[in-house]
């Protein structure tokens, strides 16, 4: 299993900033994941985050709006950045730390963009 | 393309038992996961299935029919803490890797 720790938990931001949530795990990890979960829709991939190499982005996310991090095998970073209201929603990291291919989440951070 | 349907809703007795249906579309079916997610907290890992059959863990049981594209979750002697949505995941093998695709999720809420 892994335990992860997102910060921050909640924000409330202006329009045109930026935000950064950290994503750390108890254990090393290599493959890291970042989710981002609407209001009443269910979990959609942003990213795949790797040590060691480029964040790999799904389609209908890039790189100059959510650039990611991941400087060791315990630690991640999303930036939302140049924030607008459509970026309300809640951002979750989650890790599989395994063989057996389980993936645990972190709480999530719930950003409201004004 | 990736497809899972689920209730929305459903409203269960404390004390029954409830079942909550997933059926999926999907190319490269990899193994199915169910997650159980209250409000403002992470999904936690409740079970996975990959071959047909019961997997039976508690509390809890999953089915799954690769043939028909479905699955179920069980729950037993259900209790107040249980009120939570319940997400069916599907993982798929994309050829690059593994990828989840999550359903919207089942609000279960349980009743005196």
């Amino acid at each position: 299993s892994a335990v992860i720790s997102q910060k921050p938990s909640r924000d409330i931001c202006q329009r045109g900033t930026s935000l950064t949530i950290q994503c750390q795990v108890d254990s090393q990890v290599t493959m890291m994941f970042w989710y981002r979960q609407q209001p009443g829709q269910s979990l959609t991939l942003i990213a795949t985050a790797n040590q060691g190499s480029e964040a790999t982005y799904e389609s209908g996310f890039v790189i100059d709006k959510f650039p990611i991090s991941r400087p060791n095998l315990t630690f991640s970073t999303l930036t939302v950045s140049n924030m607008s209201p459509e970026d309300s929603s809640i951002y979750l990291c989650s890790v599989r730390p395994g063989q057996g291919g389980i993936q645990y989440f972190g709480a999530g951070t719930r950003l409201s963009v004004l | 393309g990736q497809n899972i349907d689920q209730p929305t809703e459903m409203t269960a007795t404390e004390g029954a038992i409830v079942q909550i249906n997933c059926t999926y579309q999907t190319s490269g079916f990899n193994g199915l996961f169910w997650y159980q997610q209250h409000a403002g907290e992470a999904p936690t890992f409740l079970s996975y299935n990959v071959l047909d059959g019961l997997e039976e863990k508690g509390r809890f049981s999953s089915f799954l029919s690769r043939s028909k594209g479905y699955s179920y979750l069980l729950l037993k002697e259900l209790q107040m803490k249980d009120s939570a949505s319940y997400l069916c995941v599907v993982r798929r093998w994309t050829g690059g890797g593994n990828k989840l695709t999550f359903g919207t999720g089942t609000q279960l809420k349980v009743e005196l």
